[in-house]
């Protein structure tokens, strides 16, 4: 059973577009949303986060938007770069088990220049 | 930023063999993780460790496993005997505090082959 889905596989935009990233989820004990960057050969590093709370956050060129009723969120990447190019994995925890992180299956970003 | 080393980066045994992978987490963590990746699939957690004990394990742990730590050292994952599917990346991660993912620190990964 796949508690944290991302729809797609991979997504590929041009140099300077918005990179839409989207991600759902089925445990509604779920309150913390993490996006892990990952680069080829190399382990996954957080890029940015939101809390149930919330149903906004940005870091510079990244956003989140979480709709809990939803039980869903995406990763906006504004203005995209080649550097942007990694696979993206929405990861969920639940406080009462912070034990574990769940991880989707991960998005495959291309940005062509 | 804060690191977590892997060693090796990549293993090749036979099936059926033992084998040992390292860890060294950042230095002030106190909480250890493993996880495993299959080749273009999602991370899946494997393990939990604190203070000496294993807090927490999926279903993936399977009895060929076992982790420790000893005396402060590598933090380490065994597998003996090793099977066909457990080749994958193994990552270890490490953490400061027991609090969600915010403090996850991922290692580079060992990718295990199993012949």
């Amino acid at each position: 059973q796949q508690q944290v889905r991302q729809s797609s596989q991979s997504l590929t935009v041009w140099e300077g577009e918005t990179a839409i990233l989207n991600c759902s989820y089925e445990n509604s004990a779920f309150d913390y949303f993490p996006w892990y960057q990952q680069f080829p050969g190399e382990g996954p590093a957080l890029l940015i986060a939101i809390r149930s709370v919330s149903d906004k956050k940005e870091d510079g060129r990244f956003t989140i938007f979480f709709n809990k009723r939803e039980k869903n969120l995406s990763l906006h990447i504004k203005d995209s770069q080649p550097g942007d190019s990694a696979t993206y994995f929405c990861a969920a925890s639940a406080s009462s088990n912070t034990n574990k992180v769940v991880f989707g299956t991960g998005t495959r970003l291309q940005v062509l220049p | 930023g804060p690191k977590v080393l892997q060693i090796p980066s990549h293993q090749i045994i036979d099936m059926g063999q033992m084998v040992t992978l390292n860890c060294d987490p950042v230095s002030n963590h106190l909480y250890f993780y493993w996880y495993k990746q299959i080749l273009g699939q999602q991370m899946e957690f494997l393990v939990n460790f604190y203070n000496g004990k294993v807090m927490e394990k999926s279903k993936l742990f399977k009895d060929q496993f076992s982790v420790e730590r000893p005396d402060g050292s590598y933090f380490t994952l065994k597998i003996q005997p090793t099977a066909l599917e457990d080749s994958a990346v193994y990552f270890c991660a490490s953490s400061l505090v027991l609090g969600g993912a915010e403090t996850l620190y991922f290692g580079s990964g060992t990718r295990l082959t199993v012949l």
